[in-house]
């Protein structure tokens, strides 16, 4: 199974800033994908990304807002924009395994607080 | 993906079996059944997933009717640890996973 990481663990931001969300693999994966989860909520895609190509955005998640890099096989980054307290939530990276069985395995999260 | 149903909540007592039924009363032939836990503050777990035949590993086992409408996830000797929320999720062709409310369960000592 991959072993993921995620940085920062947890932040406060202030409102109508942006933070970027590192996400690093210590395998080479094809898929990356990146959820929310709102407090007291379920995940929620937010969007797939594949390295070589354009993000896929899940229906009410957009690129300005969540702009996604994907540079290579086991890194990728998730900024959220212009944060408002709306944007409260755990963000979680996950990487589908290589090995044929499509089993995900998910990053710790990290915990974003904008005040 | 098909749509599932799990209840909100469940306790079991440290050293029994959890029996955590999931309804997917839609799910269609090509469908897998899979199941993650989510320990208070971490990442999804996968525990485990199964097409149509029962399924047995080191963390559970999964038992699927035999219509495929309904699946039961088994942790046979519950511990405290075991204490999380467990989503019950139909995966089709689509790569990601579509996670609905999940279970509670709470082991108690």
């Amino acid at each position: 199974s991959a072993v993921i990481s995620q940085k920062p663990s947890r932040d406060i931001c202030q409102r109508g800033t942006s933070l970027t969300i590192q996400c690093q693999v210590d395998s080479q994966v094809t898929m990356m994908f990146w959820y929310r989860q709102q407090p007291g909520q379920s995940l929620t895609l937010i969007a797939t990304a594949n390295q070589g190509s354009e993000a896929t955005y899940e229906s009410g998640f957009v690129i300005d807002k969540f702009p996604i890099s994907r540079p290579n096989l086991t890194f990728s980054t998730l900024t959220v924009s212009n944060m408002s307290p709306e944007d409260s939530s755990i963000y979680l990276c996950s990487v589908e395994d290589q090995d044929g069985t499509y089993e995900q395995y998910f990053g710790p999260g990290t915990r974003l607080t904008v005040t | 993906d098909a749509k599932t149903t799990q209840p909100p909540s469940m306790d079991c007592a440290e050293g029994r079996a959890a029996n955590l039924p999931c309804n997917h009363s839609t799910i269609s032939g090509n469908e897998y059944v899979y199941w993650y836990r989510q320990i208070h503050s971490q990442g999804p777990q996968y525990i485990i997933h199964g097409l149509k035949n029962n399924e047995t590993n080191e963390m559970a086992s999964l038992i699927i009717t035999e219509d495929r409408k309904s699946s039961t996830l088994i942790l046979p000797h519950a511990t405290l640890r075991d204490t999380a929320v467990y989503y019950c999720i139909v995966r089709g062709s689509a790569r990601q996973l579509t996670f609905g409310s999940g279970t509670q369960l709470t082991v108690l000592p």
